[in-house]
């Protein structure tokens, strides 16, 4: 079955400094997204993506996150000065359809750890 | 934000009997509902959802209840087996904002022998 990849699983970065996130979405899915789950707290929406621009973003994603897809299967996360407060687990997630109920397919997360 | 809430953390079912998970909501604009099932070292995986517009889905051993008037949902396992052992988590959407889900806290459900 095919499924969203995520590199790296793990990151750890130093405070300021960028991090990426890079994720693979399902090949013919046209929606994408990231959420992320601090530890201990709820999956919560990042952003939305589709036909080359964000759709939807939460009050979380300022301007420190940017997204973009580079080429025809990528989907990158990138965070431009990272603060203690982002370590968490990242997850990118695609989907066929973006109508209500549509499910999303979650890859396996990359846990940020910033120190 | 608690317009989610999945009030019981964990819950023990045996192999074979039901599994009965619970999802209540605040904003009566949620449309759809989804639940997904997350294993350790895995990121979510979609189980089953409902429309606001019906009352009941069903798929396998996962049937999904909504309650509109009380605001509360349900996911039934039956029969329940060890490999169902996982967090399920409840999430909904708004009319009109389909990809931004909103998770529960989620419920670690754990199936014995």
């Amino acid at each position: 079955e095919p499924e969203v990849t995520q590199t790296p699983s793990h990151q750890v970065t130093q405070m300021g400094q960028e991090v990426i996130l890079r994720c693979v979405p399902i090949s013919n899915h046209l929606y994408f997204y990231w959420y992320r789950q601090i530890l201990g707290q709820k999956v919560e929406f990042l952003v939305s993506f589709y036909n080359n621009e964000i759709s939807e973003k939460s009050e979380i994603f300022d301007d420190q996150f940017s997204v973009e897809r580079p080429d025809g299967s990528n989907f990158t996360l990138k965070i431009r000065s990272t603060k203690l407060e982002d370590s968490a687990m990242y997850f990118c997630a695609s989907s066929e359809a973006g109508r209500g109920g549509s499910p999303l397919h979650f890859g396996n997360g990359t846990r940020l750890t910033v120190t | 934000d608690q317009q989610v809430k999945q009030n019981s953390p964990s819950l023990s079912v045996q192999e074979g009997r039901i599994s009965i998970l619970n999802c209540d909501y605040t904003n009566s604009m949620f449309d759809y509902f989804l639940w997904y099932k997350k294993y350790p070292a895995e990121g979510p995986t979609f189980l089953i959802s409902i429309s606001s517009i019906k009352d009941k889905n069903e798929d396998g051993r996962f049937t999904v209840f909504l309650n509109k008037s009380a605001k509360h949902l349900s996911l039934h396992i039956v029969p329940s087996q060890p490999g169902d052992s996982a967090v399920y988590f409840c999430a909904a959407s708004l009319t009109g904002t389909a990809s931004k889900l909103t998770f529960g806290t989620g419920t670690r459900l754990q199936v014995t022998l």
